[in-house]
């Protein structure tokens, strides 16, 4: 079974500063995908990084960035400069199989104080 | 990318009724979903829509509560039938994720039951 573990229910960062959300996944596959998605209060889903397991360079997109450690399966997402746009609930997300099954762990809801 | 279109946005229903859902794909797309998400939770897998046949479901889900449509491959809706309170959830389809590529997700259908 696949499994994905966010140990931190709630996060609370402010203005301008860097805060680091943590994942852990467990799987038996060895092609899969991770990423991130947040979930503002507007339900929208928005895809926020992606990252390929055969790769070893971790992702960024702009400000947002993983520390991706295979063996230790972990897939950590930070986001520097944090904006008042960055509080919404964020998902970390494992892709597998060929039938682009996705797991989703429990979330964690992101607060930006100024 | 792809742009989904899912409606209603929400509802608020009486038990034993149904409510059909409707999600709408901009462009052809191979692997459609339909996710739950019970109020400040994470988003479980209902069933993969597939194109021309019967949707496959998740551990818990049956077609008899559950059915779902799929008549092409930009269309899909998911029927919640005999409504119970507990059913009482967002609902959300969404597109997308072959071979890792990114998911798109509609902006989900918040569902009361009374």
């Amino acid at each position: 079974a696949q499994t994905v573990t966010q140990s931190q229910p709630e996060m609370s960062v402010q203005e301008a500063e860097t805060v680091t959300l943590s994942c852990t996944y467990d799987t038996s596959e060895s092609d899969y995908y991770l990423f991130w998605y947040k979930q503002p209060p507007s339900r929208q889903m928005i895809l926020v990084i992606r990252q390929e397991a055969y790769k070893q360079q971790n992702a960024t997109e702009n400000r947002f960035s993983v520390n991706f450690q295979k063996a230790a399966k972990s897939f950590s997402l930070k986001i520097s400069d944090s904006q008042l746009g960055d509080a919404a609930m964020y998902f970390c997300v494992l892709l597998y199989g060929t039938a682009s099954k996705l797991t989703f762990g429990t979330g964690t809801r992101l607060q930006v104080t100024l | 990318s792809a742009v989904i279109s899912q409606k209603p946005s929400r509802d608020i229903c009486q038990r034993g009724t149904s409510l059909t859902i409707q999600c709408q794909v901009d462009s052809q797309v191979t692997m459609m979903f339909w996710y739950r998400q019970q109020p400040g939770q994470s988003l479980t897998l209902i069933a993969t829509a597939n194109q021309g046949s019967e949707a496959t479901y998740e551990s818990g889900f049956v077609i008899d509560k559950f059915p779902i449509s799929r008549p092409n491959l930009t269309f899909s809706t998911l029927t919640v039938s005999n409504m119970s309170p507990e059913d009482s959830s967002i609902y959300l389809c969404s597109a997308g994720g072959q071979g890792g590529e990114k998911l798109f997700f509609g902006s989900g259908t918040q569902l009361s039951v009374l």
